[in-house]
């Protein structure tokens, strides 16, 4: 049982390039988010996909896209890098989307981007 | 949204108690009290959350007030594999959104 699963774990691109982060699940989550998280600070949530075929705006999406490939599958575009982006990126997993269900998320364990 | 509040840096020592303090003042009814935590640069790990009633589980014990306006994670016995950075969540629901907003959290050090 592997968790969540994320690819690759180290990136550098150069600015304008185009590339795409993937995250697997394999507990059978209802819910995936992608966040951000940059040197010193909490992590900023991205996009997230309540349910299979949905996905959302998080706190910084501008500069990304999403798709919720099927239920285990998540994946983060940056069509036109900028060194802004430069950060770790983590995927997670939820059991269930509910407004009223707590459930805990699980994180895999991060993309590190550097965007000269 | 209820925010929280926390310490940016704590030491414990080997063997003793970390108790790590929250204040989420403005938490709502409904709103849960999550805690995670960092190790070094790894994804963060689920440790517990409570609504009202404090909570124990195989890492830790979550001690929430009666006004719920501050909670208090206990490590029992903390060890050097403690050392981690820890947030103190509430649970926001916007538009249905099941999602975990982080703020800086408490850097704890574990000293030997």
């Amino acid at each position: 049982n592997a968790g969540v699963t994320q690819t690759p774990k180290f990136q550098v691109l150069k600015t304008g390039q185009s590339m795409t982060l993937q995250c697997a699940q394999d507990m059978n989550h209802n819910s995936m988010y992608w966040y951000r998280q940059d040197p010193g600070m909490g992590l900023r949530l991205i996009y997230y996909s309540a349910s299979e075929g949905t996905t959302d705006k998080g706190e910084v999406p501008n500069g990304y896209n999403v798709s919720r490939l099927n239920k285990r599958e998540f994946s983060l575009r940056l069509e036109s890098a900028a060194p802004s982006q430069t950060s770790v990126y983590f995927c997670a997993s939820s059991l269930t989307f509910s407004g009223t269900v707590n459930t805990e998320a699980f994180f895999g364990q991060g993309t590190r981007l550097t965007v000269v | 949204d209820a925010k929280t509040t926390q310490p940016p840096s704590m030491d414990c020592a080997e063997g003793r108690a970390a108790n790590l303090p929250c204040n989420h003042s403005t938490i709502s009814g409904n709103e849960y009290v999550y805690w995670y935590r960092q190790i070094h640069s790894q994804g963060p790990q689920y440790i517990i959350h409570g609504l009202k009633n404090n909570e124990t589980n195989e890492m830790a014990s979550l001690i929430i007030t009666e006004d719920r306006k501050s909670s208090t994670l206990i490590l029992p016995h903390a060890t050097l594999r403690d050392t981690a950075v820890y947030y103190c969540i509430v649970r926001v629901v916007e538009t249905g959104a099941n999602n975990l907003f982080f703020g800086t959290g408490t850097r704890l050090t574990v000293i030997p």
